[in-house]
Formats: structure tokens, C-alpha cells, sequence
């Protein structure tokens, strides 16, 4: 069966500190990945997502970057942190061609200080 | 035109009663889907909706997809403490990318 592995689970950075979030998959090969942020418990709103190794697509400018060095791990990073990106930070994965493989990791609760 | 307004915001209910929370969209689209997100976790699928008029049921949750294909609705019956969380709407856009409604946030009084 397919899983998705997100960590760490929490995270406390100071401002101007660098960032790197990691999520993985297993289970599947090829998978679609997402990186989403949620502020304040409400909306998600779409980072980046991936369709293959190396191909990265960009929702929103930011202060973030996603890379995929490899097929089944997509990671979320930062070289220099603002109090603007504390959040919770959501991967995703999916099959591409059906909705119903769209899962989520557990989240990371990254807080700027 | 790809934004979903989600209704309403926030929900305090007792226990057993039943509630209803809807999304709208000013453009059509394929598919509905339904997510509940419990407190600190990732959000979870609950309902998948595919077609115009579509309805569907997961043990005490109902969905149905509007017939105009910009709405639909999220019924869930006999409320218990366990269903606290926010409900999400998703919408899928090109890429199989989800874009998300501002979600529902549900308080389940015992």
C-alpha cells in the first residue's frame, strides 16, 4: 500500500535561519507531489507541484523553493526564513490520473520566531 | 474564476444534530471532492463526486454534486464529537492540482 512521510512534525526556526522540509512516498512510482501551506487552520493554498524528478512548478512567488531529487521525494526549502512563512506545511501525493489517489501527509507546523 | 466560496465558516452544534455546509463556484467543473481535516493532521478524502447530480453517501455523510456543476453540498447526519474538524471542498484544475475552499470549521458540543 502507498504512504507518505512527512517531517518533522514541528519545527520552531528563527528569523533568517534556512529551511528544508522533506516528504516521501511509498508504495507508488511516478507520483504527482504537492506542497501546500495552510495559515491560521483555514484555507490551503498551492506552493509547487511535481510531475517528474527535476520538474517543479511554482504557484505563487515566495520566499520558498521545492526541488525533487528523486522520484518519490519532494523537499520544501528556504535559505533565509521570514516570520511571513510560519504555517502548517502539507505535502500531497497523487496517482495524476484519478482524483482519489490526492493524499496528505501528516504536516509540518513550522513557526518563525 | 477558479475560487470557491465555501459556507459557512464556522458551525457550533450539539451533539446528534444534523448539519449542512455547502460550496459554490462561479465556473463549472468535473469533480467535487470533500476533505476533513482533523486538528494537526493532514486533510483526509471523504466524498468523491463525478458527475452532474450525483449523490453520495458515506455512512453518515451525504454529498451531491449540483446539477449546474458549481455547487455542492456536504450533509452530515446525527452529529457526534469525532466529527470536530474543518471540511474543505477541492476542486480539481489542470495538472490533477486541487484548489481549495476556505473550509468549515465544525464544533461538535457533547
Amino acid at each position: 500500500s502507498q504512504t507518505i512521510h512527512q517531517w518533522p512534525a514541528t519545527l520552531v526556526q528563527p528569523v533568517g535561519s534556512p529551511l528544508s522540509l522533506e516528504c516521501t512516498v511509498e508504495g507508488t512510482s511516478n507520483p504527482n507531489l504537492y506542497w501546500y501551506r495552510q495559515a491560521a487552520g483555514r484555507g490551503l493554498q498551492l506552493l509547487f507541484y511535481s510531475v517528474g524528478i527535476g520538474q517543479i512548478s511554482s504557484e505563487v512567488p515566495q520566499n520558498l523553493s521545492a526541488s525533487r531529487p528523486q522520484d518519490r521525494q519532494f523537499i520544501l526549502s528556504s535559505k533565509k526564513l521570514l516570520l511571513s512563512d510560519s504555517g502548517f506545511y502539507l505535502c500531497a501525493w497523487s496517482t495524476g490520473t484519478g482524483i482519489s489517489g490526492y493524499t496528505f501527509g501528516s504536516g509540518t507546523r513550522l513557526t518563525v520566531v | 474564476g477558479q475560487q470557491l466560496n465555501q459556507s459557512p465558516q464556522s458551525m457550533f452544534i450539539q451533539e446528534g444534530e444534523d448539519v449542512s455546509m455547502n460550496c459554490t463556484s462561479s465556473s463549472i467543473f468535473n469533480t467535487w471532492l470533500w476533505y476533513k481535516q482533523d486538528p494537526g493532521e493532514g486533510p483526509v478524502l471523504l466524498i468523491a463526486l463525478y458527475k452532474a447530480g450525483e449523490l453520495t453517501s458515506n455512512g453518515r455523510l451525504t454529498a451531491q454534486f449540483g446539477i449546474t456543476r458549481k455547487d455542492s453540498f456536504l450533509n452530515i447526519s446525527a452529529s457526534i464529537p469525532s466529527d470536530v474538524g474543518i471540511y474543505f471542498c477541492a476542486k480539481e484544475t489542470s495538472g490533477s492540482r486541487l484548489t481549495f475552499g476556505e473550509g468549515t470549521q465544525l464544533t461538535v458540543n457533547p
